[in-house]
C-alpha cells in the first residue's frame, strides 16, 4: 500500500470548516483514498472515499489534487462530536486497509 | 448502531484462562476482520475472513485462535495469554472480497470493540 503523511494534530473552532490534509505522492493509478475516523474508545467510522473526482456525503467532502499526489477532507461545519483521530489511507479495492497514526482534530468551543 | 456488535465490551482475564470474543454483523456482507489496537499504537489487522475462509493471517501468535462458523459470526478464541495482549480488539464486516477493483471492498464497518485486560 502507498503511505500517506498527515499533520499528528488540528485544531478547529466548532462552527467552523475543518480542513484535514493527506500526503499520498506514491499512490498508484488503481489505488483509492479512503477516509475513517476513530471517536474515543469507539470503533473507527468509515466517511468517505474517492479515485480521482472530489466527493461529497452527508458526512464530509474529499477533494483529490489532479495529480492524486495529496487530498483534503472538509467537514464543513465542525462541532464538538467531530473530535477524534482521522486516518487517510490509500488502498484497491479489494485489499486490506493499513491504518496509521491518523490526524487527532480537536474541535474546541 | 454500525450493524456490527461485539460481545463481550470489557474482559479482565488471567494468563492462565481461555475466553472467547464474539461478533455478530447484520449487514449481509461475507468479509469480516479482527484487528488489534493497543495503547498509542495504529490499528493492527490480524485476521481476515472472506466467505468463511481464512484469508490473512498477520504474522498472529497462536495463542489467538479465530473461528468464523458462517458470514454473519466470527470469534476469537484466547488462551494463555500474555499482559501485553491487553488491548481493544475491533471487528469488521465488508463486501466480500470477491476481487475486481470495486472500491466498496474497503468500507468496513467496525464494532465498538471488546476491552481486553490480561492480569
Amino acid at each position: 500500500d502507498a503511505k500517506t503523511t498527515q499533520p499528528p494534530s488540528m485544531d478547529c473552532a466548532e462552527g467552523r470548516a475543518a480542513n484535514l490534509p493527506c500526503n499520498h505522492s506514491t499512490i498508484s493509478g488503481n489505488e483509492y483514498v479512503y477516509w475513517y475516523r476513530q471517536i474515543h474508545s469507539q470503533g473507527p467510522q468509515y466517511i468517505i472515499h474517492g479515485l480521482k473526482n472530489n466527493e461529497t456525503n452527508e458526512m464530509a467532502s474529499l477533494i483529490i489534487t489532479e495529480d492524486r499526489k495529496s487530498s483534503t477532507l472538509i467537514l464543513p461545519h465542525a462541532t464538538l462530536r467531530d473530535t477524534a483521530v482521522y486516518y487517510c489511507i490509500v488502498s484497491p479495492g479489494f485489499q486490506k486497509l493499513v491504518f496509521g497514526t491518523g490526524t487527532r482534530l480537536l474541535v474546541s468551543p | 448502531e454500525t450493524g456490527v456488535t461485539q460481545t463481550p465490551r470489557h474482559l479482565v482475564m488471567g494468563m492462565t484462562n481461555k475466553k472467547s470474543l464474539k461478533c455478530e454483523q447484520h449487514l449481509g456482507h461475507n468479509a469480516m476482520y479482527w484487528y488489534k489496537q493497543s495503547a498509542k499504537k495504529p490499528l493492527e489487522l490480524m485476521f481476515v475472513y472472506n466467505f468463511k475462509e481464512q484469508t490473512e493471517n498477520n504474522s498472529v501468535p497462536s495463542r489467538f485462535s479465530p473461528e468464523c462458523p458462517n458470514s454473519s459470526h466470527l470469534f476469537l478464541h484466547l488462551h494463555t495469554l500474555q499482559p501485553e495482549d491487553s488491548a481493544l480488539y475491533l471487528c469488521a464486516s465488508s463486501p466480500s472480497l470477491a476481487g475486481g477493483v470495486s472500491s466498496s471492498y474497503n468500507e468496513q464497518f467496525f464494532g465498538p470493540g471488546t476491552r481486553l485486560t490480561v492480569l
